[in-house]
C-alpha cells in the first residue's frame, strides 16, 4: 500500500525567510504532484514531476524530486503572505491510476 | 472551459437520508475520481473509474456506492448517510498515464456534506 508522508505539517514562518517541505512516499513511482489549497476552496495543480532529478520552479516555489531516496521537496524562497495555504503532495500509485496524498502541510506566512 | 464540475455544493443531510453527487467532466478524460478530505486527513480516495461501465474501490470505500454510466459523469450515492461522512468530497478526473501529453489531475470544486 501506497503511504505518503509530509513534514512538517504545521509552518509558520515569517516573510522573507527560505524553507522547505519534504514529502516522503514508499512505493515506487515516478510522478509526484503538489497543489496548494486556499481556504474552503479546490486544490490548484504547482507542479507535476515526472522523473528522478526533475527541478520545476515558479515564482517563490521551487520543487524537486529524487526517485531512488522517494523524496520530493518543496523550497519557498523569500516567503511572502501571499503564500499563505495549505500544499499537498501526492503520488500516482505503480499502475498509475489514482492519487494517494500526504496529510498536507499548512503554511503561514506572518508579516 | 467547465472542467470538472461537482452539484451540489452544498447539503446538509439527516442521518439515514440518502442523496447522490453528481460529477461531470467536459475534458473527454477517461479516469474519474471521488475524494473525501476531513481536517488533518489530507485527501483520501473513495472510488474511481477506469473508464465507461466500469468502478473500482479505493481507500475507503465503505457507506458509498459509484456509477459511471456516461464517460463524462461519475455519481456518488450514499444510501443511508452517518454522520462519520460529514466531509468536504471532491471529484477528479485524467487521462492515464502515458496517454498524450496531459500529465495531471484536474480537480471540481468540492461538495461540502453535512450530516445530522
Amino acid at each position: 500500500e501506497l503511504k505518503v508522508e509530509q513534514n512538517p505539517l504545521f509552518l509558520s514562518m515569517q516573510e522573507g525567510k527560505n524553507y522547505t517541505i519534504y514529502c516522503n512516499y514508499s512505493t515506487t513511482s515516478d510522478r509526484l504532484y503538489w497543489y496548494r489549497q486556499d481556504p474552503g476552496k479546490s486544490l490548484e495543480s504547482l507542479f507535476v514531476l515526472l522523473s528522478n532529478g526533475a527541478v520545476k520552479q515558479e515564482g517563490r516555489l521551487m520543487a524537486s524530486l529524487d526517485t531512488k531516496a522517494r523524496l520530493s521537496t518543496l523550497h519557498i524562497t523569500a516567503a511572502v503572505h501571499d503564500l499563505s495555504a495549505t500544499y499537498f503532495c501526492a503520488v500516482d500509485g505503480a499502475s498509475g491510476s489514482r492519487l494517494t496524498f500526504g496529510e498536507g502541510t499548512q503554511l503561514t506566512v506572518n508579516p | 472551459n467547465a472542467g470538472v464540475t461537482q452539484t451540489p455544493k452544498f447539503r446538509v443531510l439527516k442521518t439515514g437520508q440518502s442523496m447522490t453527487l453528481l460529477c461531470a467532466q467536459d475534458m473527454n478524460h477517461e479516469y474519474m475520481y471521488w475524494y473525501r478530505q476531513d481536517p488533518g486527513m489530507g485527501l483520501r480516495l473513495i472510488h474511481y473509474s477506469v473508464g465507461e461501465g466500469t468502478t473500482a474501490k479505493g481507500e475507503v470505500p465503505d457507506g458509498y456506492n459509484v456509477s459511471r454510466l456516461k464517460k463524462q459523469n461519475f455519481l456518488l450515492g450514499l444510501e443511508s448517510a452517518a454522520p462519520s461522512q460529514t466531509s468536504v468530497y471532491f471529484c477528479a478526473s485524467s487521462y492515464p498515464v502515458g496517454q498524450g501529453f496531459n500529465y495531471g489531475y484536474t480537480f471540481g470544486s468540492g461538495t461540502r456534506l453535512t450530516v445530522v
